[in-house]
């Protein structure tokens, strides 16, 4: 099983829409997690932590589910430019080393 | 004025060249990093450097040599290039190397080997 897990999508949406997905992740112990945010040919960018009790940033909300081991992002009135694959992140709980998914593609149509 | 820049942005060599890959970041941060992106878009991360000393080598073929002159800059060497090696080489650093460090990555490397 890989240690990250998350539906690859494509999730294709028009303006305004929610749009929301899981990444479940293996290592009960992880300690931290984050969602980076990659646009195509370009670098990862962070986008949010992902705290226990759950934590929204503007039009993003992401949940943690320790018992299930999922993180979720939702994505409210989606825009043309939040069009990108998003990075589910997860932190090991022994070495601190950074473990990503291989993203979910979120296309925003007008 | 980047805050984590790569040379080079593309590098196209044959199978059983060495070549580097610089990485720099002017943020002052402690911790650097090499990721390789393959095909399937996986990142995995290859190593991590705090302070110039190793403390993250993962199973990484020990034709990969970091080397970390100072905490500023973390280059990647690359001997006797392989097929399997054309991937998105990523650069990136953090304050420290704690549980709830932010990483910078660079703009990446794009490699491709023929």
């Amino acid at each position: 099983r890989k240690e990250v897990e998350q539906d690859p999508g494509p999730f294709n949406v028009p303006e305004g829409a929610t749009v929301a997905f899981n990444c479940t992740y293996s290592n009960s112990a992880s300690q931290s997690f984050f969602w980076y945010r990659q646009d195509c040919r370009k670098e990862p960018k962070l986008l949010m932590s992902v705290y226990s009790s759950g934590n929204e940033d503007g039009r993003f909300t992401a949940q943690l589910n320790r018992a299930s081991q999922y993180i979720s992002l939702l994505i409210r009135d989606s825009k043309l430019s939040d069009s990108a694959t998003y990075l589910c992140v997860v932190v090991g709980a022994n070495d601190y080393k950074l473990s990503f998914g291989a993203g979910t593609t979120v296309t925003v149509r007008a | 004025d980047t805050a984590v820049s790569q040379t080079p942005k593309y590098l196209v060599t044959q199978m059983g060249n060495d070549k580097s890959i610089k990485c720099e970041q002017n943020l002052g941060h402690d911790t650097m990093y090499w990721y390789k992106q393959d095909s399937k878009k996986f990142l995995k991360i290859m190593f991590s450097y705090n302070n110039k000393e190793l403390i993250i080598n993962e199973t990484v073929p020990n034709r990969f040599s970091p080397k970390s002159p100072d905490k500023a800059h973390l280059n990647l060497h690359i001997n006797s290039l392989e097929l399997g090696d054309s991937a998105v080489y990523f650069c990136a650093s953090s304050q420290g190397s704690g549980v709830q460090e932010t990483q910078y990555f660079g703009p990446g490397t794009r490699l491709l080997v023929l």
